[in-house]
């Protein structure tokens, strides 16, 4: 019964290039959620999709970052672009289909420094 | 704006003793309380929740204390064990959001 998978689970960019993080949820759950943790900070909210369906990008910047989760395949997050500022852990999570039961479930993060 | 306010940032407590972890939060329409357990190099874990028409849940060693007129909800640890080490954070969702705003993380060290 795996759990939510993420890759790369660390990545070195240099400045400009572009990142690609990737996320499988978990069997079963069709939502997926990806959240920011900055060193010494709390996890921010960036993105909320359903397959083929972003539902709440509230969280996520206004320019360079684009999220997916197309109908095959994993949930896609990505920065194009890179700066220095980018350098953070991006958590996935994913929840069961049937409704909001308050709980995610996260992978274990991919980790970017761009240098 | 940060919507669910955690202190203390860093906390040390004896092992055996007593961890308390406090979040505050402004909007009164949020309606589920978790807390969520990180070590280092994992992803978060939820370790325990509560919705607001009880004050208090227990599960072991681990209790949130809710205060709903004051807006407040607590995690308190007892017999604290080098084991529960961790990052801890709280978080909080109302209804129809389906997404949860976290709190900006407590780093516990239980000394042994």
């Amino acid at each position: 019964n795996a759990g939510v998978m993420q890759n790369p689970r660390h990545l070195v960019r240099r400045r400009g290039q572009e990142a690609r993080l990737r996320c499988s949820p978990m069997k079963g759950h069709s939502h997926v959620y990806w959240y920011r943790q900055l060193p010494e900070e709390g996890l921010k909210f960036m993105v909320y999709l359903q397959k083929e369906n972003i539902i709440d990008e509230s969280g996520m910047p206004k320019e360079r970052f684009s999220a997916e989760f197309p109908k095959e395949g994993p949930s896609i997050l990505r920065i194009q672009q890179v700066v220095r500022g980018d350098s953070a852990a991006y958590f996935c999570a994913s929840s069961p289909r049937q409704g909001w039961t308050g709980e995610l479930f996260f992978g274990e993060g991919s980790r970017l420094t761009v240098l | 704006q940060q919507q669910v306010k955690q202190s203390p940032q860093s906390l040390i407590v004896q092992k055996g003793g007593i961890s308390i972890i406090n979040c505050a939060y402004e909007n009164t329409a949020f309606d589920y309380f978790p807390w969520y357990q990180q070590f280092p190099g994992k992803g978060p874990a939820l370790l325990i929740a509560i919705r607001p028409d009880v004050s208090e849940k227990k599960e072991g060693r681990f209790t949130i204390s809710f205060n709903k007129s004051a807006k407040q909800f607590s995690l308190h640890i007892m017999d604290s064990q080098p084991g529960d080490s961790a990052t801890y954070f709280c978080a909080a969702s109302k209804q129809g959001a389906q997404k949860l705003v976290f709190g900006q993380g407590t780093r516990l060290t239980i000394n042994p």
